[in-house]
Protein backbone atom coordinates (compact mmCIF):
# COMPACT_ATOMS: atom_id res chain seq x y z
CA UNK A 1 0.00 0.00 0.00
CA UNK A 2 1.03 3.33 -0.47
CA UNK A 3 -0.23 5.09 2.02
CA UNK A 4 -3.04 6.51 0.12
CA UNK A 5 -6.60 3.80 0.41
CA UNK A 6 -9.58 4.15 -2.69
CA UNK A 7 -12.67 2.56 -1.39
CA UNK A 8 -14.62 0.85 -3.23
CA UNK A 9 -12.09 -0.80 -6.02
CA UNK A 10 -14.64 -1.28 -8.23
CA UNK A 11 -17.99 0.27 -8.90
CA UNK A 12 -20.79 -0.45 -11.45
CA UNK A 13 -23.83 2.29 -11.41
CA UNK A 14 -26.14 3.23 -12.99
CA UNK A 15 -27.13 6.29 -15.22
CA UNK A 16 -29.78 7.56 -12.22
CA UNK A 17 -28.02 6.67 -8.98
CA UNK A 18 -26.04 8.07 -6.85
CA UNK A 19 -22.38 7.40 -4.92
CA UNK A 20 -19.53 7.89 -3.58
CA UNK A 21 -15.44 7.04 -4.24
CA UNK A 22 -13.66 7.49 -1.01
CA UNK A 23 -10.05 8.76 -0.88
CA UNK A 24 -8.22 8.40 2.67
CA UNK A 25 -4.12 9.12 3.18
CA UNK A 26 -2.03 8.55 6.02
CA UNK A 27 0.82 10.97 5.10
CA UNK A 28 0.62 13.78 7.02
CA UNK A 29 0.04 15.11 3.25
CA UNK A 30 -2.07 18.64 3.06
CA UNK A 31 -3.09 18.64 -0.74
CA UNK A 32 -5.05 16.34 -2.18
CA UNK A 33 -6.64 15.68 -5.97
CA UNK A 34 -8.98 13.70 -7.83
CA UNK A 35 -7.71 12.41 -11.22
CA UNK A 36 -9.45 10.30 -14.17
CA UNK A 37 -8.11 8.03 -16.00
CA UNK A 38 -9.23 7.07 -19.26
CA UNK A 39 -7.79 4.32 -21.94
CA UNK A 40 -5.20 6.04 -23.92
CA UNK A 41 -5.17 9.49 -22.57
CA UNK A 42 -3.28 11.32 -19.98
CA UNK A 43 -4.12 11.80 -16.33
CA UNK A 44 -6.81 13.86 -16.31
CA UNK A 45 -6.81 16.53 -12.98
CA UNK A 46 -10.32 17.13 -12.26
CA UNK A 47 -10.01 18.59 -8.42
CA UNK A 48 -7.29 20.26 -5.94
CA UNK A 49 -8.00 20.49 -2.61
CA UNK A 50 -5.55 22.75 0.19
CA UNK A 51 -5.50 22.79 3.37
CA UNK A 52 -9.31 21.37 2.84
CA UNK A 53 -10.51 24.52 0.63
CA UNK A 54 -11.01 23.67 -3.15
CA UNK A 55 -8.20 25.19 -4.96
CA UNK A 56 -8.95 24.10 -8.71
CA UNK A 57 -11.88 22.48 -10.61
CA UNK A 58 -10.69 21.55 -14.25
CA UNK A 59 -13.90 22.16 -15.58
CA UNK A 60 -15.71 19.27 -14.28
CA UNK A 61 -19.20 18.30 -14.58
CA UNK A 62 -21.37 19.04 -12.18
CA UNK A 63 -22.43 15.61 -12.34
CA UNK A 64 -19.04 14.71 -10.29
CA UNK A 65 -19.38 17.04 -6.61
CA UNK A 66 -16.30 16.75 -4.28
CA UNK A 67 -16.11 16.76 -0.64
CA UNK A 68 -12.93 17.01 1.48
CA UNK A 69 -14.30 17.47 5.23
CA UNK A 70 -10.64 17.17 6.68
CA UNK A 71 -6.93 17.03 5.29
CA UNK A 72 -6.89 13.17 5.46
CA UNK A 73 -10.38 12.22 3.21
CA UNK A 74 -11.42 13.35 -0.06
CA UNK A 75 -14.82 12.12 -1.61
CA UNK A 76 -16.12 11.72 -4.87
CA UNK A 77 -19.91 12.35 -5.29
CA UNK A 78 -21.66 10.75 -8.53
CA UNK A 79 -25.02 11.41 -9.28
CA UNK A 80 -26.73 11.39 -13.06
CA UNK A 81 -23.45 9.87 -14.80
CA UNK A 82 -22.75 9.12 -18.31
CA UNK A 83 -21.34 6.04 -19.64
CA UNK A 84 -18.72 8.21 -20.83
CA UNK A 85 -17.74 8.88 -17.61
CA UNK A 86 -16.32 5.27 -16.95
CA UNK A 87 -12.74 5.03 -16.16
CA UNK A 88 -10.27 4.70 -13.71
CA UNK A 89 -10.60 7.39 -10.53
CA UNK A 90 -7.15 7.92 -9.12
CA UNK A 91 -6.83 9.90 -5.56
CA UNK A 92 -3.90 11.36 -5.05
CA UNK A 93 -2.13 13.42 -2.06
CA UNK A 94 0.84 15.67 -1.67
CA UNK A 95 2.75 17.67 0.45
CA UNK A 96 2.26 21.16 -0.97
CA UNK A 97 4.94 24.26 -0.32
CA UNK A 98 8.71 23.87 0.47
CA UNK A 99 10.35 20.86 -1.48
CA UNK A 100 7.78 18.69 -3.24
CA UNK A 101 8.40 15.14 -4.21
CA UNK A 102 5.02 14.68 -6.61
CA UNK A 103 2.07 12.62 -5.97
CA UNK A 104 1.40 9.48 -4.42
CA UNK A 105 -1.66 7.98 -5.52
CA UNK A 106 -4.01 5.40 -4.51
CA UNK A 107 -4.71 2.65 -6.57
CA UNK A 108 -7.66 3.70 -8.19
CA UNK A 109 -11.60 3.16 -8.53
CA UNK A 110 -12.69 1.43 -11.52
CA UNK A 111 -16.18 2.96 -12.28
CA UNK A 112 -18.53 1.47 -15.08
CA UNK A 113 -21.46 3.56 -15.67
CA UNK A 114 -23.92 1.36 -17.18
CA UNK B 1 -0.99 24.13 -25.44
CA UNK B 2 0.83 22.79 -23.07
CA UNK B 3 1.69 19.00 -23.63
CA UNK B 4 3.85 16.50 -22.55
CA UNK B 5 4.61 13.01 -24.90
CA UNK B 6 6.29 9.93 -25.52
CA UNK B 7 7.77 8.49 -28.52
CA UNK B 8 7.05 4.89 -28.56
CA UNK B 9 3.35 3.90 -26.95
CA UNK B 10 4.80 0.22 -26.34
CA UNK B 11 8.15 -0.99 -26.45
CA UNK B 12 9.34 -5.00 -25.98
CA UNK B 13 12.71 -5.90 -24.83
CA UNK B 14 14.35 -8.82 -23.40
CA UNK B 15 14.69 -9.42 -19.88
CA UNK B 16 18.42 -9.00 -18.83
CA UNK B 17 18.68 -5.96 -22.15
CA UNK B 18 18.72 -1.89 -20.96
CA UNK B 19 15.10 0.00 -21.66
CA UNK B 20 14.85 3.02 -22.88
CA UNK B 21 11.77 5.31 -22.79
CA UNK B 22 11.72 8.79 -24.09
CA UNK B 23 9.50 11.86 -23.23
CA UNK B 24 8.85 15.23 -24.62
CA UNK B 25 7.86 18.01 -22.60
CA UNK B 26 6.64 21.90 -24.29
CA UNK B 27 6.75 23.65 -21.09
CA UNK B 28 10.32 24.95 -20.58
CA UNK B 29 9.26 26.92 -17.39
CA UNK B 30 8.44 23.26 -16.29
CA UNK B 31 11.53 22.89 -13.22
CA UNK B 32 10.45 19.40 -11.71
CA UNK B 33 10.37 16.10 -13.88
CA UNK B 34 8.69 12.31 -12.35
CA UNK B 35 8.72 9.12 -13.98
CA UNK B 36 5.82 7.05 -12.58
CA UNK B 37 5.79 3.29 -12.85
CA UNK B 38 1.65 2.71 -13.20
CA UNK B 39 1.19 -2.09 -12.87
CA UNK B 40 -2.18 -3.43 -14.05
CA UNK B 41 -4.90 -2.63 -11.43
CA UNK B 42 -2.36 -0.02 -9.59
CA UNK B 43 -2.60 3.41 -9.21
CA UNK B 44 1.18 5.19 -10.64
CA UNK B 45 4.15 4.59 -8.06
CA UNK B 46 6.57 7.10 -8.13
CA UNK B 47 10.36 6.16 -9.58
CA UNK B 48 12.73 8.75 -10.01
CA UNK B 49 12.58 12.67 -10.48
CA UNK B 50 15.03 15.11 -11.38
CA UNK B 51 15.05 19.09 -11.00
CA UNK B 52 15.92 21.16 -14.22
CA UNK B 53 19.79 22.33 -12.43
CA UNK B 54 20.45 18.75 -13.03
CA UNK B 55 20.90 16.35 -16.18
CA UNK B 56 20.99 13.09 -15.03
CA UNK B 57 19.93 11.32 -11.95
CA UNK B 58 20.50 8.02 -10.90
CA UNK B 59 18.41 5.05 -8.60
CA UNK B 60 18.51 2.10 -8.44
CA UNK B 61 18.56 0.75 -11.84
CA UNK B 62 17.35 3.34 -13.02
CA UNK B 63 18.56 6.53 -14.36
CA UNK B 64 16.84 9.67 -15.48
CA UNK B 65 18.11 11.69 -17.86
CA UNK B 66 17.00 15.86 -18.73
CA UNK B 67 17.93 17.63 -21.77
CA UNK B 68 16.68 21.12 -21.32
CA UNK B 69 17.59 22.40 -24.62
CA UNK B 70 15.73 19.70 -26.37
CA UNK B 71 13.23 19.55 -24.28
CA UNK B 72 13.75 15.24 -23.55
CA UNK B 73 13.67 13.43 -20.59
CA UNK B 74 14.60 9.36 -20.83
CA UNK B 75 14.62 7.08 -18.46
CA UNK B 76 16.71 4.05 -19.07
CA UNK B 77 15.56 0.91 -16.45
CA UNK B 78 19.11 -1.39 -16.37
CA UNK B 79 18.98 -5.25 -16.95
CA UNK B 80 14.70 -5.33 -17.41
CA UNK B 81 13.29 -7.76 -15.60
CA UNK B 82 9.71 -9.30 -15.61
CA UNK B 83 8.69 -6.76 -13.14
CA UNK B 84 9.16 -3.97 -14.63
CA UNK B 85 7.09 -5.15 -17.21
CA UNK B 86 4.23 -2.06 -16.99
CA UNK B 87 3.03 1.87 -18.16
CA UNK B 88 5.47 3.76 -17.24
CA UNK B 89 4.30 7.97 -17.69
CA UNK B 90 6.58 11.37 -17.13
CA UNK B 91 5.35 14.26 -15.48
CA UNK B 92 6.68 17.84 -15.46
CA UNK B 93 5.83 19.95 -13.20
CA UNK B 94 5.57 23.84 -12.83
CA UNK B 95 5.88 25.74 -9.06
CA UNK B 96 2.44 27.94 -9.03
CA UNK B 97 1.88 28.52 -4.85
CA UNK B 98 2.01 24.26 -5.50
CA UNK B 99 3.36 22.26 -8.28
CA UNK B 100 1.15 21.60 -10.92
CA UNK B 101 1.95 18.73 -12.76
CA UNK B 102 0.81 17.95 -16.66
CA UNK B 103 1.45 13.39 -17.26
CA UNK B 104 2.24 12.39 -20.86
CA UNK B 105 0.08 9.35 -21.98
CA UNK B 106 2.54 6.42 -21.10
CA UNK B 107 4.53 3.61 -22.76
CA UNK B 108 3.67 0.33 -22.53
CA UNK B 109 7.20 -1.94 -21.30
CA UNK B 110 6.66 -5.75 -21.96
CA UNK B 111 9.64 -7.48 -20.90
CA UNK B 112 10.10 -10.70 -23.08
CA UNK B 113 11.56 -14.11 -21.44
Amino acid sequence: ETGVTQTPRHLVMGMTNKKSLKCEQHLGHNAMYWYKQSAKKPLELMFVYNFKEQTENNSVPSRFSPECPNSSHLFLHLHTLQPEDSALYLCASSQSGGANYGYTFGSGTRLTVV
Amino acid sequence: GESVGLHLPTLSVQEGDNSIINCAYSNSASDYFIWYKQESGKGPQFIIDIRSNMDKRQGQRVTVLLNKTVKHLSLQIAATQPGDSAVYFCAEGVHSGTYKYIFGTGTRLKVLA
